[in-house]
């Protein structure tokens, strides 16, 4: 089964840039979607198709991919952006696959 | 605007069943899939399966086959995911989400329900 690998946390002071990475086989092949989830609230969908973003999210989150690796950036980070971030793909089977999910913490 | 609204609380013993149901509003509702997501406690999102609500197609986690069934009433425009043989390890938050079709994101997700298996 496809396998999506991401780091467990993230550490970034307010103002600056975080990058969260999801890896995986030629995942640049695939669209990939992420999550934002904050304590005790149902998922969010703030990036979709590797680089479009739902209505209502800020323009400071984007997102990138190629080759083995999809990136998620938050420019400008603010204390309200930490939260856990999960990325998403569906595989050759139509199941829905799930990274492990980014704690990111604002210093 | 858009809304899936997800059944209470359950607390049930092990190997009992559980249904959770998932109302959907402010959108057509057979011209998109439902998926099913958990969380446990502390851990990170596990995908259940899709169902689409436009002709009742399924497809399962391999690790849920045979445990789980998904279905839809498009009378009501709602859907439901019932485990069975419930075990200690299906302790967690259960959400519905949509799904566009050609495997688009998730892209609204209902408030999640807590089911709790304790003897």
């Amino acid at each position: 089964s496809y396998v999506l690998t991401q780091p467990p946390s993230v550490s970034v002071a307010p103002g600056q840039t975080a990058r969260i990475t999801c890896g995986g086989n030629n995942i640049g092949s695939k669209s990939v979607h992420w999550y934002q989830q904050k304590p005790g609230q149902a998922p969010v969908l703030v990036v979709y198709d590797d680089s479009d973003r739902p209505s209502g999210i800020p323009e400071r989150f984007s997102g990138s991919n190629s080759g083995n690796t999809a990136t998620l950036t938050i420019s400008r980070v603010e204390a309200g952006d930490e939260a856990d971030y999960y990325c998403q793909v569906w595989d050759s089977s139509s199941d829905g696959v799930f990274g492990g999910g980014t704690k990111l913490t604002v210093l | 605007q858009v809304q899936l609204v997800q059944s209470g609380a359950e607390v049930k013993k092990p190997g009992a069943s559980v249904k959770v149901s998932c109302k959907a509003s402010g959108y057509t509702f057979t011209s998109y899939g439902i998926s099913w997501v958990r969380q446990a406690p502390g851990q990170g999102l596990e995908w259940m399966g899709w169902i689409s609500a436009y002709n009742g197609n399924t497809n399962y986690a391999q690790k849920l086959q045979g445990r789980v069934t998904m279905t839809t009433d498009t009378s009501t425009s709602t859907a439901y995911m019932e485990l069975r043989s419930l075990r200690s390890d299906d302790t967690a938050v259960y959400y519905c989400a949509r799904v566009p079709p050609h495997n688009g994101p998730l892209d609204y997700w209902g408030q999640g329900t807590l089911v709790t298996v304790s003897s």
